[in-house]
């Protein structure tokens, strides 16, 4: 898995976007961008990911830059619930077999009223 | 609504004493997996499922058991529980083909006297 790099914490307005960026300079070309997020003591949550394509969902915004050597996950519209520690993985596809799910440090992301 | 169930949420119990945590989805997935979560230590996988009655050793397997009966529950069986199994346990599901993308249930978390 390529080595990811996430600042510690970040503060957002509620209402405002949050960006939460990740650097993955030494992303392979088959490894993907993935991000989830854990509001304290329950379950991760699956966010979005992408290759190399920017990505949009319900949830979130995945901009990846062209040489893919960074990323930022944008929440359009930040909530007192967004706040969480959100992580970034870069890994390969599963491609059918196990995935064993592993969680750097993170961004502890603080919404504040 | 798409989810995995976790029972029970909470629980204490005395060392010794056989206990399961009930894991359920309803989404169909093929993959299901437990995770241990501790303080410094991150994410664990314990055991994983690729379908029914297809079941594998993760990273922690010692002490548990598991089994997959049906493709919706995947109980964690703790025959001789001991303090250092007190932790937050998480099941997680995802559809095969896709193992990167997990969704997980809210956790339970097991002291153990």
């Amino acid at each position: 898995d390529a080595k990811t790099t996430q600042p510690t914490s970040m503060d957002c307005a509620e209402g405002r976007a949050a960006n939460l960026p990740c650097n993955h300079s030494t992303i392979s070309g088959n490894e993907y961008v993935y991000w989830y997020r854990q509001i304290h003591s329950q379950g991760p949550q699956y966010i979005i990911h992408g290759l190399k394509n920017n990505e949009t969902n319900e949830m979130a915004s995945l901009i990846i830059t062209e040489d893919r050597k960074s990323s930022t996950l944008i929440l359009p519209h930040a909530t007192l619930r967004d706040t969480a520690v959100y992580y970034c993985i870069v890994r390969v596809a599963s491609g059918g077999s196990n995935y064993k799910l592993t969680f750097g440090k993170g961004t502890l992301l603080t919404v504040n009223p | 609504e798409a989810q995995v169930t976790q029972n029970p949420r909470y629980l204490i119990t005395v060392t010794g004493k056989k206990l399961t945590v009930t894991c359920s989805q309803n989404m169909n997935h093929e993959y299901m997996s437990w995770y241990r979560q501790d303080p410094g230590l991150g994410l664990r996988q314990i055991y994983y499922s690729m379908n029914v009655e297809v079941t594998d050793k993760g990273d922690v397997p010692e002490g548990y058991k598991v089994s997959r009966k049906e493709k919706r529950n995947f109980p964690l069986i703790l025959e001789s529980p001991s303090p250092n199994q007190t932790s937050l346990y998480f099941c997680a599901s995802s559809a095969w083909g896709i193992q990167e993308t997990q969704y997980f249930g809210p956790g339970t978390r097991l002291l153990v006297l």
